[in-house]
């Protein structure tokens, strides 16, 4: 079975300042997907960031990027110019590209915090 | 284009009392996941349904849980005879016929037991 670790269960940074949160998995599968979520106190779960294991390009969106190290299994996101609006929860998650295993792995969660 | 709608947002039951808990996917979506969060902690998936049929319900516990997705309505997800450890937000989520691709989270319903 599928599991995924985010071993940071609080982070802060200054705004405007770049911040990196950790994510490893374990899986013997060599095609899956890893996201990351982003889930404010309105409890609502938003897709940040999306990633295909087949692709080696690290995938990018505006300020966030990750960081895919596919050997050694970890999956890392990085914001850029941090704003007070990207305070969260921020949960890293897997899944397999098998047609019947839709369900998504999610780790422990990383609170984020942005200092003003 | 309405997002995943999951109705009541919050439910407060008493010990021994049913939960229903409803969600309505997005349009044109035939794959709905139910999810658990306690808190302070990740997701953890429940059950994978499409429409009249129940595809992977590894996550269900044995007892009292049962989860539909009917041909016509919402899906529902129903907890019998609640505890007070079924205190959780319950999110749903729904993707396209097409599997592969993101699931749409709905903003979750808080089940509060005393």
């Amino acid at each position: 079975a599928q599991t995924v670790t985010q071993s940071q269960p609080e982070m802060s940074v200054q705004e405007a300042e770049t911040v990196t949160l950790s994510c490893t998995y374990d899986t013997s599968e060599s095609d899956y997907y890893l996201f990351w979520y982003k889930q404010p106190p309105s409890r609502q779960m938003i897709l940040v960031i999306r990633q295909e294991a087949y692709k080696q390009q690290n995938a990018t969106e505006n300020r966030f990027s990750v960081n895919f190290q596919k050997a050694a299994k970890s999956f890392s996101l990085k914001i850029s110019d941090s704003q007070l609006g990207d305070a969260a929860m921020y949960f890293c998650a897997y899944r397999s590209v098998d047609q019947g295993a839709q369900k998504l792995v999610f780790g422990q969660g990383t609170r984020l915090t942005i200092n003003p | 284009n309405a997002g995943v709608m999951q109705n009541p947002r919050h439910l407060v039951r008493r010990r021994g009392q049913e939960a229903r808990l409803r969600c309505s996917p997005m349009k044109g979506h035939s794959h709905v996941y139910w999810y658990r969060q306690l808190p302070e902690e990740g997701l953890k998936f429940m059950v994978y349904l499409q429409k009249e049929n129940i595809i992977d319900e590894s996550g269900m516990p044995k007892e009292r849980f049962s989860a539909e997705f009917p041909k016509e309505g919402p899906s529902i997800l129903r907890i019998q005879q609640v505890v007070r450890g079924d205190s959780a937000a319950y999110f749903c989520a729904s993707s396209p016929r097409t599997a592969n691709t993101e699931a749409f989270f709905g903003q979750g319903t808080r089940l509060t037991v005393v």
